[in-house]
């Protein structure tokens, strides 16, 4: 009954590697988002699909390709990967018109 | 530059005491500011959220309040239980037109000790 469900929890990969990390919700909610909180604890938006539609894309580098198939589901694809990659990646979701955000429990990727 | 600065960086409080925690912002337009609790290893959750509009707003023994005019909220906990031993974060949300974008605070880390 997981409401944002995000696999897998745990990613341990080498420098130059492609991974996805894929996000689902059942909440019925039509906007989903993509996080990155470093080392610091700090929470950044990478990206925001509204309706499977791109609405936001901060400034990521072209490695990461968000992927939204349908409304329940935002993949997230990180092609040659960095030691900067590092860190814990959350997927949320929210409904539009609604300001209640729900997160996922995160991925913590670590790249050697 | 939209920004959201919180105070202190980590508390260190024994049970049953009260603490409040200090959140500082310079976000424009402002649309809400939000509490979450955020356990480790585990993704944030809303303990509040505060239009313009609202001076107070309580969830259980959390009480968040926010002065729109000085850009200042503060999120007090009461009778703090080891439970509560988490990372707080002070999210304010801005609307650009078509979406809504949340700005974050790095997070206060509070530990309880018994």
């Amino acid at each position: 009954d997981t409401a944002v469900s995000q696999t897998p929890k745990y990613l341990v990969t080498q420098m130059g590697n492609d991974k996805s990390i894929k996000c689902e919700q059942n909440l019925g909610h039509d906007t989903m988002y993509w996080y990155k909180q470093d080392s610091k604890k700090f929470l950044k938006i990478m990206f925001s699909y509204n309706n499977k539609e791109l609405i936001i894309n901060e400034t990521v580098p072209n490695r990461f390709s968000p992927k939204s198939p349908d409304k329940a589901h935002l993949n997230l694809h990180i092609n040659s990967l960095e030691l900067g990659d590092s860190a814990v990646y959350f997927c949320a979701s929210s409904r539009q018109g609604e300001i209640g955000y729900t997160f996922g429990s995160g991925t913590r990727l670590t790249v050697v | 530059k939209n920004q959201v600065e919180q105070s202190p960086q980590s508390l260190i409080i024994l049970e049953g005491k009260n603490c409040t925690l200090q959140c500082n912002y310079t976000v424009s337009p402002f649309s809400n500011l939000r509490w979450y609790k955020q356990d480790t290893g585990r993704g944030p959750v809303s303990l509040t959220i505060m239009t313009f509009s609202e001076n107070t707003k309580s969830n259980g023994r959390y009480t968040a309040t926010l002065d729109a005019d000085t850009k200042q909220s503060s999120l007090h906990i009461t009778a703090s239980q080891l439970s509560d031993s988490a990372s707080y974060i002070c999210v304010v949300s801005s609307w650009g037109g078509a979406t809504n974008k949340l700005i974050f605070g790095t997070g206060t880390l509070l530990a309880v000790q018994p």
